[in-house]
């Protein structure tokens, strides 16, 4: 089983759309949780992080997290065409000199107008 | 958040040979790391880059195919060396600080080996 479980769709959804994007992960040391975007043929840009289980939003973005289930989310509310980008989960397991991110395979997004 | 400058941004290489890719940060950074991303695949951790020591590098990963330098705190160099067609991806270099776990990403370098 990979450490980190992404479905790399593609997920393709109408201007406008609520988009759900998902990631599961095995290790329960995992204690950070990044979503980062990336537009075709640009590095990674960080979206945002949490620590704790919970919500946390940022304008149309909300990130999600359950330790329980091992199970986090980003949701994107009244998505925009500028929204298209693969949309990479990032995982970090905290202590010691383990500073280490590690990585789904990201989905692809596409927002058509 | 600290601002990357890698290159080159692109490259077409022949086998056999060798290429050295520079990450520059604007600001003094703790952590530096390099990654390659291949399609279809996660971005997978190459090393990472200890200013003053040596790299400290992954399974998979050797010192000998893929050198790395870190002079100072805000530079690193990765060398691909000996390519192959199998080299072919992009690399991308990664800062941190121990404070903030967001880390960010250079634009990454695509390189294609022939």
């Amino acid at each position: 089983q990979k450490e980190v479980e992404q479905d790399p769709g593609p997920l393709s959804v109408p201007e406008g759309a609520i988009v759900s994007l998902n990631c599961t992960y095995s290790n329960s040391a995992f204690q950070y949780f990044m979503w980062y975007r990336q537009y075709s043929r640009k590095g990674p840009e960080l979206l945002m992080y949490t620590y704790s289980s919970g919500n946390k939003e940022d304008g149309r973005f909300t990130a999600q997290v359950d330790k329980s289930s091992k199970y986090i989310s980003l949701f994107i509310r009244d998505s925009q065409p500028s929204d298209s980008a693969t949309y990479l989960c990032a995982i970090l397991a905290s202590g010691g000199s383990n500073y280490k991110l590690t990585f789904g395979k990201g989905t692809l997004l596409t927002v058509n107008p | 958040s600290a601002v990357i400058s890698q290159k080159p941004s692109r490259d077409i290489c022949q086998r056999g040979t060798s290429l050295t890719i520079q990450c520059q940060v604007d600001s003094q950074v703790t952590m530096m790391f390099w990654y390659r991303q291949q399609p279809g695949q996660s971005l997978t951790l190459i090393a990472t880059a200890n200013q003053g020591s040596e790299a400290t590098y992954e399974s998979g990963f050797v010192i000998d195919k893929f050198p790395i330098s870190r002079p100072n705190l805000t530079f690193s160099t990765l060398t691909v060396s000996n390519m192959s067609p199998e080299d072919s991806s992009i690399y991308l270099c990664s800062v941190g600080r121990a404070t903030n776990y967001g880390y960010t990403f250079g634009s990454g370098t695509r390189l294609t080996v022939v």
